[in-house]
């Protein structure tokens, strides 16, 4: 069975760094690209960008390129969000979720979410 | 950037009720057009894609069409598990954009 799983919530300061993480199951984690979205309290869907795990060519979003990073470690089959220094705006829900095989594929399985809280 | 507008952003309906959700894109999108259902504190579910292909396991009281710059979510009777909100998802450009979801609620 396809899971991904997701690393816990997070409180954390602005100007702190955070790196969550999605780990993939039941399939060939370095075969699917893998996306993060955010979903902001109480607002709709955004994709921040897709990254594709066996070789960690990454695509981001205009809109979050340069505030985070993706990473992925194929070894252990896990992917990783990245914020250098948060802001209280990164206040958020985050996923992760695999593409159903192709670059312009949709997302067929979802990451319980990780919800991160940045507040001073 | 591809503008995605769903609409309604919100409708009362009863069970056993036809609902229909419109998406248009500011361009067109071919089919590159899917849907998910989220219902509160859940992951979103992926139901449709290529604007009328049903996933696997999802019922088939769900449904979608559309080319180009129009799409429609059909749920032909709803059922008390179809209370969530819907968003539609472009893949046919980046950044791939999703509508502002509509959220179905009871009547």
């Amino acid at each position: 069975e396809v899971q991904l799983v997701q690393s816990g919530a997070e409180v954390k300061k602005p100007g702190e760094f955070l790196k969550i993480s999605c780990k993939g199951f039941g399939y060939n984690f370095t075969n699917y690209w893998l996306g993060w979205l955010r979903q902001m309290p109480g607002k709709g869907l955004e994709w921040m960008g897709v990254i594709f795990p066996g070789d960690s060519d990454s695509r981001y979003s205009p809109s979050f390129r340069g505030q985070v990073t993706f990473s992925a470690d194929k070894f252990i089959g896990t992917a990783y969000l990245q914020w250098n220094s948060l802001k209280a705006s990164d206040t958020a829900m985050y996923y992760c979720a695999r593409t159903m095989g192709g670059f312009g594929d949709p997302f067929d399985y979802w990451g319980q979410g990780s919800l991160v809280t940045v507040s001073s | 950037d591809i503008q995605m507008t769903q609409s309604p952003s919100s409708l009362s309906a009863s069970v056993g009720d036809r609902v229909t959700i419109t998406c248009r894109a500011s361009q067109s999108i071919t089919t590159y057009l899917n849907w998910y259902q989220q219902k509160p504190g859940k992951a979103p579910k992926f139901l449709i894609y290529a604007a009328s292909s049903l996933q696997s396991g999802v019922p088939s009281r769900i449904s979608g069409s559309g080319s180009g710059t129009d799409f429609t979510l059909t749920i032909s009777s709803l059922q008390p598990e179809d209370f969530a909100t819907y968003y539609c998802h472009q893949t046919y450009s980046m950044p791939w954009t999703f509508g502002r979801g509509t959220k179905v609620e009871l009547k």
